[in-house]
This record gives structure tokens, C-alpha cells and sequence, in this order.
């Protein structure tokens, strides 16, 4: 069974950057593409992006200038980092492994990984 | 941003059924398969239904997934305590070139 386990520094300042990282455990790391969404407290799901094995990547517009993902496939891990971070970015933030068929025809994360709670607080 | 919409909240007794809607457009739900995700307090959201109307092996069959035009529903039949928790409804979206999520359905079982 695969299996996601993320970790990260869990509380920021204003104006740092926000570094997550999340370690595929127990499958393939080929074929499919790794996503980050996040939580805010109370409020629903928002997508942030997303990688595949070879580096090719999908983001939100909304965060698209101050996020990065990438991808060691050495380690079977990719990372998310967001920059100029506000309270507006305090949220619980998830990793999962996306399956795209027929371009983006059939799109789905079918595993997730338990959450990361990130606090950005002076 | 969510760019699917759904009721705030839905409710039923045990036994009952209770749908939920999800109301997109042209650009994601009108174009590409849906999928529901459920979330239990606490916990980090789980795959429940994908491409429109397909159970994930260990989904009960009481769930069900269905969709026609831009809009999308899903539907639980013999309402079970178990059952109390958000429900996420998603979709590609191939103007934004990214995935969407609804506003979410907080089911609650009386």
C-alpha cells in the first residue's frame, strides 16, 4: 500500500518561506503526479500544484508567483515551497498522488497524505 | 477560490437518503470527469467516488456519483452515523489549467 508522509516546519513568520516536503512510501513514484493542497482553518479544500517524475509542473495561478514544487526521485520525494508568506497562507497543507488519464480527462488524488498544520504568526 | 459550488449543508436520519449537488462549468465539470472526496473531522479528505460515478475498492455501495452537463451529483443511500462528514466535490478545470474543488457539504446525520 502506498503510503505519503510529509513534514515541515510547522510555524512562520510573516514574510518567510513556508517548506514542506512529502516521501512516497511503498508504490511507484513514476506515472503519476504529486499535489499539494491545502487547508485553511474552518474553510475548504484549495489546490496548489502539482509534479510529475520528470519535473513538469501545474500551479494554481491565484499562488503561482511565490510557490515551487519539485521532485528528487532519488528519494522518491517532492517539495513544496512558498514564499512571502502572510497569515492568509496559515492553513493545513496535504500531500497526495494525482492520477491523470486522457490528459486531464480523468483527474484524481487517490491517496493523501495526514496534513502538515502550518501557522504564519508574528 | 472554489470554483464549484455546493450547498453549505445537508441532513437525514438514519436510513435516509441525502444528494448533494455540485454545480460547475463549461471548463471543468462540462469537460472532464468529477470525482468526491469525503473528510472526517480531523482526518485528511479520502477519495470516495472518481470519474464521475466509479467506488474505490472498500467505498460502500451505497454511494453513488452521477453527472449531466456542467453539473454533478452525489447521492448516499441508508444514511449511516458513520456517514457525518464534508464532502468535496472536483474537477479538472481546463481554463485554469488546475484542479478545482467545491465549496463543500457538511452532512450531518439527526
Amino acid at each position: 500500500q502506498v503510503q505519503l508522509q510529509q513534514w515541515g516546519a510547522g510555524l512562520l513568520k510573516p514574510s518567510e518561506t513556508l517548506s514542506l516536503t512529502c516521501a512516497v512510501y511503498g508504490g511507484s513514484f513514476s506515472g503519476y503526479y504529486w499535489s499539494w493542497i491545502r487547508q485553511p482553518p474552518g474553510k475548504g479544500l484549495e489546490w496548489i500544484g502539482e509534479i510529475n517524475h520528470s519535473g513538469s509542473t501545474n500551479y494554481n495561478p491565484s499562488l503561482k508567483s511565490r510557490v515551487t514544487i519539485s521532485v528528487d526521485t532519488s528519494k522518491n520525494q517532492f517539495s513544496l515551497k512558498l514564499s512571502s508568506v502572510t497569515a492568509a497562507d496559515t492553513a493545513v497543507y496535504y500531500c497526495a498522488r494525482s492520477i491523470a488519464v486522457a490528459g486531464y480527462y480523468y483527474y484524481y488524488m487517490d491517496v493523501w497524505g495526514k496534513g502538515t498544520t502550518v501557522t504564519v504568526s508574528s | 477560490q472554489s470554483v464549484l459550488t455546493q450547498p453549505p449543508s445537508a441532513s437525514g436520519t438514519p436510513g435516509q437518503r441525502v444528494t448533494i449537488s455540485c454545480s460547475g462549468s463549461s471548463s471543468n465539470i462540462g469537460s472532464n470527469t468529477v470525482n468526491w472526496y469525503q473528510q472526517l473531522p480531523g482526518t485528511a479528505p479520502k477519495l470516495l467516488i472518481y470519474s464521475n460515478n466509479q467506488r474505490p475498492s472498500g467505498v460502500p455501495d451505497r454511494f453513488s456519483g452521477s453527472k449531466s452537463g456542467t453539473s454533478a451529483s452525489l447521492a448516499i443511500s441508508g444514511l449511516q452515523s458513520e456517514d457525518e462528514a464534508d464532502y468535496y466535490c472536483a474537477a479538472w478545470d481546463d481554463s485554469l489549467n488546475g484542479q478545482v474543488f467545491g465549496t463543500g457539504t457538511k452532512v450531518t446525520v439527526l
